[in-house]
């Protein structure tokens, strides 16, 4: 089986600061992972995933990831935080033969303060 | 390229009642999910449908139910509405081109409240 942990169901920052936002997983088999986000009264929205190639994943809006196999990790992080990137952030896994089972974290709210 | 498309929005219903949720994909895509999402259970897998058979399934009583048609839109059904169904039910759409897994798509999704 497996599941994700999103350590902190709320995060708050300053405008410009570091944003870091964690995910541990447990996956008896190599994982697909993903990060989405929601903005209020809408659907999921594609941030980055890791699909076994390289560990540092870039993704849009100046987001980033790196998968860390010894630490089961697979945190968010992005350098400067806008006051546009508050909104609900989900970590999810599957695996290469997992289909389109996608299995979810509780979430993470980031709220970012002026 | 259009997103994908869910209708309705916005549901009312009744316990006792059923529900059917509409779904539209990404065009050219074949592989739709389902997943429901509410505050104390978070985001859960429902079914997923390719070339309009069921080949995922996930934890949930068969008063939920799904199909997928020829041109790929899915239909989920849910009999029996209890107030605990009361969720978003969120459509995903992929290409699904391999056995294995493809990047999803979300729909706004359609937010179902049972009174």
């Amino acid at each position: 089986a497996q599941s994700v942990t999103q350590l902190g169901s709320h995060v708050s920052v300053s405008e410009g600061a570091l944003v870091l936002l964690r995910c541990n997983y447990s996956s008896s088999v190599p994982p697909y992972l993903f990060w989405y986000v929601q903005y209020p009264n809408q659907g999921l929205q594609l941030l980055l995933k890791y699909t076994s190639a390289a560990t540092l994943v870039k993704g849009i809006n100046g987001f980033e990831a790196e998968f860390k196999k010894s630490e089961t990790s697979f945190h968010l992080t992005k350098p400067s935080a806008h006051m546009s990137d508050a909104a609900e952030y989900f970590c999810a896994v599957t695996s290469p033969k997992g289909g389109n089972k996608l299995v979810f974290g509780a979430g993470t709210i980031l709220r970012v303060k002026s | 390229k259009a997103g994908v498309t869910q209708t309705p929005r916005y549901l009312i219903k009744t316990r006792g009642q059923q529900v059917t949720l509409s779904c539209s994909p990404i065009s050219g895509h074949r592989s739709v999910s389902w997943y429901q999402q509410t505050p104390g259970q978070g985001l859960q897998f429902l079914f997923e449908y390719f070339s309009e058979t069921q080949r995922n399934k996930g934890n949930f009583p068969g008063r939920f139910s799904g199909r997928q048609f020829s041109n790929s839109r899915s239909e989920m059904n849910v009999s029996t509405l209890e107030l605990g169904d009361s969720a978003l039910y969120l459509c995903a759409s992929s290409p699904r081109t391999s056995g294995g897994t493809d990047t999803q798509y979300f729909g706004p999704g359609t937010r179902l409240t049972v009174l």
